[in-house]
């Protein structure tokens, strides 16, 4: 069955710090890999895809995502994070018939 | 370009009562695919609607159910509602559809439905 898990609860960073939020996988088949952002009373909005090419994907707002297929893993990135980074981050995979499967979500919390 | 637009944004019902909940797809999006969210369980697909057509359908019961409109448009109906049901439901649009997965799908806010 396909899966997503991103093992954190919430991740906490300082702000100005490195931010990374973690995401594993199991599909079968090429693995087709997006990352959401979800604020609070809000929609998910569209970071970013991995479908192939570049292990390193760049998306919106500073967000870029590196994917490992040797670990399963892709995990969304941030340089430099931002107070109003703070939010909760999905990540999914696609898994037939134009379905997505979603983790359960990493809050991001962003500490002035 | 607008994005996708659902209506209404919030909804009390009660028990036994049925609701019906509407998503405007992005201009040009023929796919349009509803999620259900909440704390327990999360995300999870409901169904995805192309060409009028259910191409794709999730695990729920029956009572769950939608359409299609010429239009791209999409409402979804929840009959016989249980407490269960509260859930904030999300509708998302994609250029195509393909079942390739190379898709982007685009979220609506939601629709904040509270079951009393």
């Amino acid at each position: 069955a396909q899966s997503v898990a991103q093992p954190e609860d919430q991740v906490n960073v300082a702000e100005g710090n490195p931010l990374t939020v973690k995401c594993t996988y199991s599909v079968s088949g090429n693995p087709y890999l997006f990352w959401y952002v979800q604020y609070p009373n809000r929609g998910l909005q569209f970071l970013l895809k991995y479908i192939t090419g570049d292990n390193l994907v760049k998306g919106s707002y500073g967000f870029e995502a590196e994917f490992n297929k040797s670990q399963t893993s892709f995990h969304l990135k941030k340089p430099s994070a931002l107070v109003s980074d703070s939010a909760l981050y999905f990540c999914a995979a696609f898994y037939g018939n134009n379905r997505l499967a979603f983790g359960k979500g990493n809050q991001v919390v962003v500490i002035p | 370009k607008a994005g996708v637009t659902q209506t209404p944004r919030y909804l009390i019902k009660t028990r036994g009562q049925q609701v019906t909940l509407s998503c405007s797809p992005i201009s040009g999006h023929r796919s349009v695919s509803w999620y259900q969210q909440t704390p327990g369980q999360g995300l999870q697909f409901l169904f995805e609607y192309f060409s009028e057509t259910q191409r794709n359908k999730g695990n729920f019961p029956g009572r769950f159910s939608g359409r299609q409109f010429s239009n791209s448009r999409s409402e979804m109906n929840v009959s016989t509602l249980e407490l269960g049901d509260s859930a904030l439901y999300l509708c998302a649009s994609s250029i195509s559809g393909t079942s390739a997965g190379t898709d982007t799908q685009y979220f609506g806010p939601g629709t904040r439905l509270t079951v009393l």
